[in-house]
This record gives structure tokens, sequence and C-alpha cells, in this order.
């Protein structure tokens, strides 16, 4: 199985500031990563497949890169509404996994 | 615009069957995996398995109770049973879709949560 440990745990920011969020897998997984934002009392929501591509209408200050074992989500001016937990998740031979999530909130 | 709807009990017995269903609504199974997904309260997320639009089927085996999801084309749904279930599978429960088999889940339910108790 492969684990995938995000940090850090909490990241407490101010609206405008850059965020930073990792993920790092046990072993390699090329670019089979994605991220999702999940708020209180909702789904998650994808954010970013393949580690880099942003998902259908969400915004350009939310970017991915990464490859084999590092990832990295940025999220280059918070907003308001940006203040939530996020989650990493992969696939290989066909076994899926989520990172423990990064809650982002207010400073 | 693609909607998924869990439904079902939320309340479940120590030693029954959970039993959930996933209704599609705005498009179409086919050609898609369909997967079940929980997140004990307060945790973070746990895949459990998928279904195939074929029929195929696949299981996390770090799961402690027997899971089984099956399809049902003509309605649109697929669904999860759990059987001799414990506290520890108090949880929400979503379904998700894979997108094309790529991997990453595209649209989700809004959730159900299930809870195990006498």
């Amino acid at each position: 199985e492969v684990v995938l440990t995000q940090s850090p745990a909490t990241l407490s920011l101010s609206p405008g500031e850059r965020a930073t969020l990792s993920c790092k897998a046990s072993q390699s997984i090329t670019t089979y990563l994605a991220w999702y934002q999940q708020k209180p009392g909702q789904a998650p929501r994808l954010l970013i497949y393949d580690a880099s591509n942003r998902a259908i209408g969400i915004p350009a200050r939310f970017s991915g890169s990464g490859s084999g074992t590092d990832f990295t989500l940025t999220i280059s001016s918070l907003e308001p509404e940006d203040f939530a937990v996020y989650y990493c998740q992969q696939r290989r031979n066909w076994q899926y996994t989520f990172g423990q999530g990064t809650k982002l909130e207010i400073k | 615009q693609v909607q998924l709807q869990e439904s079902g009990p939320g309340l479940v017995k120590p030693s029954e069957t959970l039993s959930l269903t996933c209704t599609v609504s705005g498009g179409s199974i086919s050609g898609y995996y369909w997967s079940w997904i929980r997140q004990p309260p307060g945790k973070g997320l746990e895949w459990i398995g998928y279904i195939y639009y074929n029929g195929n089927t696949n299981y996390n085996p770090s799961l402690k109770s027997p899971v089984t999801v099956s399809l049902d084309t003509s309605k649109n749904q697929f669904s999860l049973k759990l059987s001799s279930v414990t506290a520890a599978d108090t949880a929400v429960y979503y379904c998700a879709r894979e997108y094309g088999g790529a991997f990453y889940f595209d649209y989700w339910g809004p959730g159900r949560l299930v809870t195990v108790s006498s």
C-alpha cells in the first residue's frame, strides 16, 4: 500500500498570504496524484489531477507540482473561502489511498 | 451535470449489514468506475471499493468487514453492502465517480452518515 504523508497537519495563515502544502508518497507514483478541498459538512471537491492539472472551474491561484514521491499544492494568495482541509490522493496497482489531510486555518 | 445521491439507513446495529445505494443522475453509468469512500467523524478519507460499468469489482484489502459493491444499470444505481459491522464502521459514506479510469474522483455525492450502534 502506498502511504501518503501530508505536512503540516495544520497551517495558520492570513488572507492574501501564500500557502504551500506538502504530500509525500512512500513509493513512486509518477504523477498519479490528485488534490481535494473539503469544507465542513461537504464532500471533497477535486482541485488538481495528474499532479499539476487544475480541474474544471478551479481558480488559477491553485497550482500543483511534483512527481515521483514529492508533491506540492500552492495557493498563491489566500481568499477567505480557501480555509478548509486539503487531501492528496493516489492510485497504484488499482488501490487508492488518501493523505491524512492538512487543515488550513485563518491566523 | 452529473449528480450522485446516497440513500439508505442512518443507523445499523452491530454485527448486521450496512446497505447503501447511490443514484446517478444527469449522466450514464456506462464507461466509468464507481467507488465508495468513507470518512469516520473527524478523521480522513478511506477508499472502500469500486465497480466498473461492466460489473468488475475491486476492494480495499485492509477493510475488516466483508464488502460487496453491485450495479443496477437499469436504474442508474450502484450499491454497497458491508457485513458484520462494528462501531469502527461508523462514518460518512460517499459515492464517487472515477473519471474515465484515470484514478481521480471528479463527482461525489453529498455523503450519508451511518452510525453503528445498538
